[in-house]
């Protein structure tokens, strides 16, 4: 079974400063990973995703992660945070196979401050 | 436009009284999920289906109840039995394949039990 750790339940960072949000996983096969964002009362919404490939995944909203094997990590980057990057943001997995489900993290909430 | 609704986007139900969450797509995706959302604990999987008339539980099913008669169509029932209902759910869908894609998400349900 796989499993998502999320190392910062929250951060805060001040508006055109970089960010940076920790993903690591567990899984005994290989996986595909996603990043979603989630703006308040609504669903989630896909940043970007690793299926195989390039390590260096762009998204959008300026976003980027880099696909680590060797470390199990996908964190998640961006250069220079907006006010509106204010939201919480998941990553999920799942096996490379058929018919696998999603399994989230807890999530990160980003608050961007002026 | 393609995509997953749910509605309806609040609900409140009292003590002892089943409710049911509706949860329609139109992408023609094989495979349907619920997850329940929260405070600081990610989403946890209630259900899932790949293939109209079979679905299997996920991690916290007690309580919860759905049907898949059609393959757009993927409701849930929260019963009686579910001690601690109010929460936010995430209905989403993904293809099924041998390269298995993200899931796309609705936009909620909040249910509150009074």
């Amino acid at each position: 079974a796989q499993s998502v750790t999320q190392l910062d339940s929250q951060v805060p960072v001040f508006e055109e400063a970089p960010v940076e949000l920790r993903c690591n996983y567990s899984s005994s096969v290989s996986v595909y990973l996603f990043w979603y964002v989630q703006y308040p009362n609504q669903g989630l919404q896909l940043l970007l995703k690793y299926l195989s490939g390039s390590t260096l995944v762009k998204g959008i909203n300026g976003f980027e992660a880099e696909f680590n094997k060797s470390q199990t990590s996908f964190h998640l980057r961006k250069p220079s945070v907006h006010i509106s990057d204010t939201a919480e943001y998941f990553c999920a997995v799942s096996e490379r196979h058929y018919g696998q489900n999603f399994v989230f993290g807890p999530g990160t909430r980003l608050s961007v401050l002026p | 436009d393609g995509g997953i609704t749910q509605s309806p986007k609040y609900l409140f139900r009292k003590e002892g009284q089943n409710v049911t969450l509706s949860c329609e797509q139109n992408l023609n995706h094989d495979a349907m999920y619920w997850y329940r959302q929260d405070p600081g604990q990610g989403l946890r999987l209630i259900y899932y289906s790949q293939i109209v008339n079979d679905f299997q539980k996920g991690d916290i099913a007690e309580g919860y109840s759905v049907s898949r008669e059609k393959k757009e169509s993927f409701p849930l029932t929260v019963t009686s039995a579910q001690k601690n209902p109010t929460a936010f759910y995430l209905c989403a869908s993904s293809p099924l394949g041998s390269m298995n894609t993200e899931a796309f998400f609705g936009q909620g349900t909040r249910l509150t039990v009074v």
